[in-house]
């Protein structure tokens, strides 16, 4: 199976800061890889999707880049709504897909 | 507007079984991937299974055996069946609409709590 480590586990940082945020796959996934954001209480929403590419709708502080084994998720600027929980997914060994285990994002 | 709404949560004890339910609108289920998804309380996401859009179904290592996906076409609806259920299998189940050109979710339900405990 492959295994997806997120790094850190938590991070706090303040409004305007920009976030950088790690995963890295256990093997080689090409871009197959998906970041979601998640609030409490509800359920993950799409991020960015193959590795780099933005989601309808999703504003264009979030950025992704990686390929293989190293990822990672940008945010330009932290807006108070971007503080949530983030992970990654790997699908390259679709259908066997393996989340990380999350990145808490708190306000410092 | 695509929708994705789980029902069929609740307590159940070790050994039983339980169906969650998940009924789709603003797509149809039976030209999709579809997922489910779960979450331990505090925990992180464990991705379930997924059913092809042929019908083909896959499961992950801890449910297969017990778990079934499955879905009824005449109400947009996707299923799953889980038997034997134990201490570790509670947590909040979604059901999610895999893209599948870009192998992510896209759409997600709310979500229902499945609890097993004596």
């Amino acid at each position: 199976d492959i295994q997806m480590t997120q790094s850190p586990s938590s991070v706090s940082a303040s409004v305007g800061d920009r976030v950088t945020i790690t995963c890295r796959a256990s093997q080689g996934i090409s871009s197959w890889l998906a970041w979601y954001q998640q609030k409490p209480g509800k359920a993950p929403k799409l991020l960015i999707y193959a590795a780099s590419s933005l989601q309808s709708g999703v504003p264009s502080r979030f950025s992704g880049s990686g390929s293989g084994t190293d990822f990672t998720l940008t945010i330009s600027s932290l807006q108070p709504e971007d503080f949530a929980t983030y992970y990654c997914q790997q699908a390259n060994s679709f259908p066997s897909i393996t989340f990380g285990q999350g990145t808490r994002l708190e306000i410092k | 507007e695509v929708q994705l709404v789980e029902t069929g949560g609740g307590l159940i004890q070790p050994g039983g079984s339980l169906r969650l339910s998940c009924a789709a609108s603003g797509f149809t289920v039976s030209s999709n991937y579809m997922s489910w998804v779960r979450q331990a309380p505090g925990k992180g996401l464990e991705w379930v299974s997924v059913i092809y859009s042929g019908g083909s179904t896959y499961y992950a290592d801890s449910v297969k055996g017990r778990f079934t996906i499955s879905r009824d076409n005449s109400k947009n609806t996707l299923y799953l069946q889980m038997n034997s259920l134990r201490a570790e299998d509670t947590a909040v189940y979604y059901c999610a609409k895999l893209w599948f050109g870009a192998l992510g979710f896209d759409y997600w339900g709310q979500g229902t709590l499945v609890t097993v405990s004596s």
